[in-house]
């Protein structure tokens, strides 16, 4: 069974820095591109971020280009997401999602990052 | 990098079917068949129930189904059911390895 475990969210300051990761378990995790789409709260969702298998190749949502950063670890399993220079609009549910043509085909639960002073 | 419009809200009652509409641009929806649907009940994580304009994955009932015309995709929920009551958003392919999601409509069964 898939399994997507995101961790590391919380409450942090305009300003401020926070990495958030992904533990994926149940498939072979080298072998698959992966994103992080997030939902501020009420909102709708929003793509952030995609990493393709080998980590050479990063996309993001031009409102966090420069701030934030998507990597993985293939060995470990794991993918990343450090989020620099945080603001009140970067507050949402993020969530690590598999890619596989084109589509989204699983999901983790969730994490929620809150900014606010 | 514009969201993909899609009705606030559509209903319908038990039995009915509902269509809601995903419009985007020649750069997104009409350029690629890379079209997928999601659901999403309150509180938890999105489900996909459609993949490349019209497929739907194992598990998914056959009630739902998708569609694309021009830069327009289409999510048609037939036989409409108390536990289809949620928000379904669209997401499309949109070139250079980027996404973009639909604004998301909410779906209620009267």
């Amino acid at each position: 069974e898939v399994q997507l475990v995101e961790s590391g969210g919380g409450l942090v300051q305009p300003g401020g820095s926070l990495r958030l990761s992904c533990a994926a378990s149940g498939f072979t995790f080298s072998i698959y591109w992966m994103s992080w789409v997030r939902q501020a709260p009420g909102k709708g969702l929003e793509w952030v971020a995609n990493i393709k298998q080998d980590g050479s190749e990063q996309y993001y949502v031009d409102s966090v280009k420069g701030r934030f950063n998507i990597s993985r670890h293939n060995a470990k399993n794991s993918l990343y997401l450090q989020m620099n220079s945080l603001r009140a609009e970067d507050t949402a549910v993020y969530y690590c999602a598999r890619v596989h043509g084109g589509k989204f085909d699983s999901w983790g639960q969730g994490i929620l990052v809150t900014v606010s002073s | 990098q514009s969201a993909l419009t899609q009705p606030a809200s559509v209903s319908g009652s038990p039995g009915q079917s509902i269509t809601i509409s995903c419009t985007g641009t020649s750069s997104d929806v009409g350029g690629y068949n890379y079209v997928s649907w999601y659901q999403q009940h309150p509180g938890k994580a999105p489900k996909l129930m459609i993949y490349d304009v019209g497929n739907r994955p194992s598990g998914v009932p056959d009630r739902f189904s998708g569609s694309k015309s021009a830069n327009t995709a289409s999510l048609t929920i037939s036989g409409l059911q108390a536990e289809d009551e949620a928000d379904y958003y669209c997401s499309s392919y949109a070139s250079s390895s980027t996404y973009v999601f639909g604004t998301g409509t909410r779906v209620t069964v009267l």
